[in-house]
């Protein structure tokens, strides 16, 4: 069983056009993350969301917007779609947040090419 | 704010090598460490966690300590194999209200048989 999936897997699209990932995660996870890898792998954080409310937002453009229609999906939506924005992006998922540290766990990743 | 700053890679070592791949963090407060890997065309898995000051984290052979007084998280293994070919991330967590990691660049690791 696949505890963080995302689809799809693969995502090649124009300039301009609107695109969405999905995330799902089975493990009853409170909270949820969407991280961004760019081509030289470096990672970093978009958003996260705990019990369907948004807790992190960094900055990225409007033009993301994520969507939590319940605990166990985050959905990435994204407009007007720019060159910059090709990368993998990366859906997690952990127990809580603040504390000890809950794990993380990452899904399998989207790589997303705008041509 | 907080940061992670990795040894350049990529590493290459030949099987059973001894590897080290340097981790520095810059935080306030008191962060969480974490080592991340990344294994071809997957998503990243948990290696290893310190929660706190002299804290060891270890698994599959790798291990790792914390240490404040340098502000370091140095990840170590004495014998690597082929398998362990890979991206490794060192990673914080401020342990304040939202649990956001910040990672370092990565390190590409091969081992060569």
């Amino acid at each position: 069983d696949t505890a963080v999936s995302q689809t799809p897997k693969y995502l090649v699209t124009q300039m301009g056009n609107d695109k969405s990932i999905k995330c799902e995660q089975n493990l009853g996870h409170d909270t949820m993350y969407w991280y961004k890898q760019d081509s030289k792998k470096f990672l970093k954080i978009m958003f996260s969301y705990n019990n369907k409310e948004l807790i992190i937002n960094e900055t990225v453009p409007n033009r993301f917007s994520p969507k939590s229609p319940d605990k166990a999906h985050l959905n990435l939506h994204i407009n007007s779609l720019e060159l910059g924005d090709s990368a993998v992006y990366f859906c997690a998922s952990s127990r809580g947040t603040g504390g000890s540290s809950y794990e993380q766990y990452f899904g399998p990743g989207t790589r997303l090419t705008v041509t | 704010g907080n940061s992670v700053t990795q040894m350049e890679g990529p590493v290459t070592l030949s099987e059973e090598a001894f590897l080290t791949i340097n981790c520095t963090y810059t935080a306030t407060g008191y962060p969480s460490l974490f080592w991340y890997v990344q294994y071809p065309g997957e998503g990243l898995q948990l290696l290893l966690k310190a929660t706190k000051a002299d804290d060891k984290g270890s698994n599959k052979g790798f291990e790792a300590t914390y240490r404040k007084e340098t502000t370091s998280f140095h990840l170590e293994k004495g014998s690597v194999q082929v398998s362990d070919s890979a991206v490794y991330f060192c990673a914080l967590s401020d342990n304040q209200g939202a649990q956001k990691l910040v990672f370092g660049q990565g390190t590409r690791l091969t081992i060569n048989p």
